[in-house]
């Protein structure tokens, strides 16, 4: 069993976008749709964002999109707001276990 | 609403055991996978345990397997782990989570608010 690789730091401005990229294997991100990012702010429980790889659940702004190619996955964050800053993590299945990233702490700047 | 509350979590000393319980409400608590992740302080989450809705299947992280034991009771809309042979890296906030439906091994769209672990002499 392995973890999912995020970069462990990424920022923006208000307004901009960011990309949180997401690298696993074959047998995890690249073997499957079944694939979520959470956010956690300090202090807080992890909030589901996304889901099946590029599903938003109900109240998430579409500011989050999700998507997959290969091996990476990737959370965008369009229109960046001071809120937004948290720290994101992926999550995948991985035949008999769930794996995730080791987290991408977003700063807005 | 949706509420998951854990309980259990205390200071152990290595070697030691340890309950934790999750009390779910607000939904239908034998229609759903449920979780639990654990996250150490001021590090990243960690997969720990999942199981089925009706208890007929568990999963393990390899970090756990053999020691921990996840379980419920739906007439009691309640989750818990049994932790044994504790460990300082099992050090950690422990979350309870629910999962989107009957086979969520990914989507958890509820989390309880933790309940802390601490493994130490």
């Amino acid at each position: 069993q392995s973890a999912l690789t995020q970069p462990r730091s990424v920022s923006g401005s208000p307004g901009q976008s960011v990309t949180i990229s997401c690298t696993g294997t074959s047998f995890d991100v690249g073997g499957f749709n079944y694939f979520s990012w959470y956010q956690q702010h300090p202090g807080k429980a992890p909030k589901l964002i996304i889901y099946d790889v590029d599903k938003r659940p109900s109240g998430v702004p579409d500011r989050f999109s999700g998507s997959k190619s290969g091996n990476t996955a990737s959370l965008t964050i369009s229109g960046l707001q001071a809120e937004d800053e948290a720290d994101y993590y992926c999550c995948s299945y991985a035949g008999s276990y769930t794996s995730f990233g080791g987290g991408t702490e977003l700063t807005v700047l | 609403e949706v509420q998951l509350v854990e309980s259990g979590g205390v200071v152990v000393q290595p070697g030691g055991s340890l309950r934790l319980s999750c009390a779910a409400s607000g939904f239908t608590f034998n229609d759903y996978m449920m979780h639990w992740v654990r996250q150490p302080p001021g590090k990243g989450l960690e997969w720990v345990s999942l199981i089925s809705w009706d208890a007929g299947s568990t999963y393990y992280a390899d970090s756990v397997k053999g020691r921990f034991t996840i379980s419920r009771d739906n007439s009691k809309n309640s989750l818990y782990l049994q932790m044994d042979s504790l460990r300082t890296e099992d050090t950690a906030f422990y979350y309870c989570a629910k999962g989107m439906d009957s086979s969520a091994w990914y989507e958890l769209d509820y989390w309880g608010q933790g309940t802390l672990v601490t493994v130490s002499s």
